[in-house]
């Protein structure tokens, strides 16, 4: 099972400020580049930002963007607007079992 | 817009058992492989199982193997999650989720949730 360890737990930042989420896998994630993030605010679903490590899904911002490939993924946040402060996750599903990173809260300073 | 609206969830005693379902609209239903994905209350997400869009093909996680079924209704648009012998650490929100294209375990799509708890 692909181990994905996300870092840092908390980023505190303020609105306008850069994020940059890290992801790490614990073998290469099988095609390189077969992961995607994920935005979860509190008492809502999961919302798909980023798949195929760097492609953005429908109308997703293009403050939003994902690279990466083979252990090492980053999700990038050029500048934070109120409403990204949240948890992010990202996921591997190019080996089976699919599997979940522990996520990073992204909270304002 | 696509939605995705799940029911069926509450509370029940270890060892019963519950099923879930999805009602889905918005889309053609029978494209998508759909999904099941919990996330216990304060913790990370976990897949659970998915069935192909012809229902044809299921797979799971090793956690619910053999008590827990999906299965699908394409005259219906509804997905369902029939769950046996429920264990405490079923206890979580469940969602069921559109694959974006096939069956590649993207999650495109998601319900709101519906909590499961089980408990004596």
């Amino acid at each position: 099972e692909i181990v994905l360890t996300q870092s840092p737990g908390t980023l505190s930042l303020s609105p306008g400020e850069r994020a940059t989420l890290s992801c790490r896998a614990s073998q290469s994630v099988s095609s390189s580049s077969s992961l995607a993030w994920y935005q979860q605010k509190p008492g809502q679903a999961p919302r798909l930002l980023i798949y195929d490590a760097s492609s953005r899904a429908t109308g997703i911002p293009d403050r939003f963007s994902g690279s990466g490939s083979g252990t090492d993924f980053t999700l990038t946040i050029s500048r934070l607007e109120p409403e990204d402060f949240a948890l992010y996750y990202c996921q591997q599903y190019g080996s089976s079992p699919r599997t979940f990173g522990q996520g990073t809260k992204v909270e304002i300073k | 817009q696509v939605q995705l609206v799940e029911s069926g969830g509450g509370v029940v005693q270890p060892g019963r058992s519950l099923r879930l379902s999805c009602a889905a609209s918005g889309f053609t239903f029978s494209s998508y492989g759909m999904h099941w994905v919990r996330q216990a209350l304060g913790k990370g997400l976990e897949w659970v199982a998915v069935v192909s869009n012809d229902g044809s093909n299921k797979f799971y996680a090793d956690s619910v193997k053999g008590r827990f079924t999906v299965s699908r209704d394409n005259s219906k648009n509804t997905l369902y999650l029939q769950m046996n012998s429920l264990r405490a650490e079923d206890t979580a929100v469940y969602y069921c989720a559109r694959d974006s294209r096939g069956y590649t375990y993207i999650f495109d799509h998601w319900g709101q949730g519906n909590l499961v708890t089980v408990s004596s």
